[in-house]
């Protein structure tokens, strides 16, 4: 069976501080891509990631990158500088041959 | 920029009553999803869909059908509605049929009360 497993349900940071999420996953397949999605209180999800499992290179947009383990089966979303603007429930995402999502992390940004 | 849009953001209905949930996209998506999200569960796939009358079991679609009828509208039927369908459901799309590599596009939510 496919999983992902998001560990820390809750998590908060300090304005400017720097946060890592946690992710991991399970699969016997090759070939595989990996997702972090954001949903804000009330809004809608939004991709903030994506890393193809064959490439080595972590991904990274802007503000947001991850540390991509594939021996560990490991997916972690790093955010820098963190804002206001970042505080969301944040999902984690498998795709083989269906779509799998974590349970999310509750991230809180304190003024 | 993609748009899906759901027809309702808050439901509520009473408990046997057979609901419909509408989920329209505009980006000529082949794949449409609908999930269900709950407090510590994350989001379940309730059925998923790669085509026009084309749909796939997800993991949860014990209560649910869906149809496809048209390729930018994805319909959730309750059958007959039950307390522990209480929840938010997600409708989704994405591009290519049959692959998932793609990002989802996700709607606003329906918040859906059975009482």
């Amino acid at each position: 069976a496919q999983t992902v497993t998001q560990s820390q349900p809750e998590m908060s940071v300090q304005e400017a501080e720097t946060v890592t999420l946690s992710c991991t996953y399970d699969t016997s397949e090759s070939n595989y891509y990996l997702f972090w999605y954001k949903q804000p209180p009330s809004r809608q999800m939004i991709l903030v990631i994506r890393q193809e499992a064959y490439k080595q290179q972590n991904a990274t947009e802007n503000r947001f990158s991850v540390n991509f383990q594939k021996a560990a089966k490991s997916f972690s979303l790093k955010i820098s500088d963190s804002q206001l603007g970042d505080t969301a429930m944040y999902f984690c995402a498998f795709t083989g041959n269906q779509f799998y999502f974590g349970t999310g992390t509750s991230l809180t940004v304190i003024p | 920029d993609v748009k899906v849009t759901q027809s309702s953001r808050y439901l509520v209905k009473r408990t046997g009553e057979k609901v419909f949930l509408e989920c329209v996209q505009d980006m000529d998506h082949e794949n449409m999803f609908w999930y269900r999200q709950d407090p510590g569960l994350g989001l379940r796939l309730i059925y998923f869909s790669y085509d026009v009358k084309m749909k796939e079991k997800g993991d949860i679609p014990e209560g649910y059908s869906v149809s496809r009828e048209k390729k930018e509208r994805f319909s959730l039927i309750l059958e007959s509605a039950s307390t522990n369908q209480t929840s938010m459901y997600l409708c989704a799309s994405s591009l290519e049929e049959g692959h998932f590599s793609y990002e989802q596009y996700f709607g606003p939510g329906t918040r859906l009360t059975v009482t």
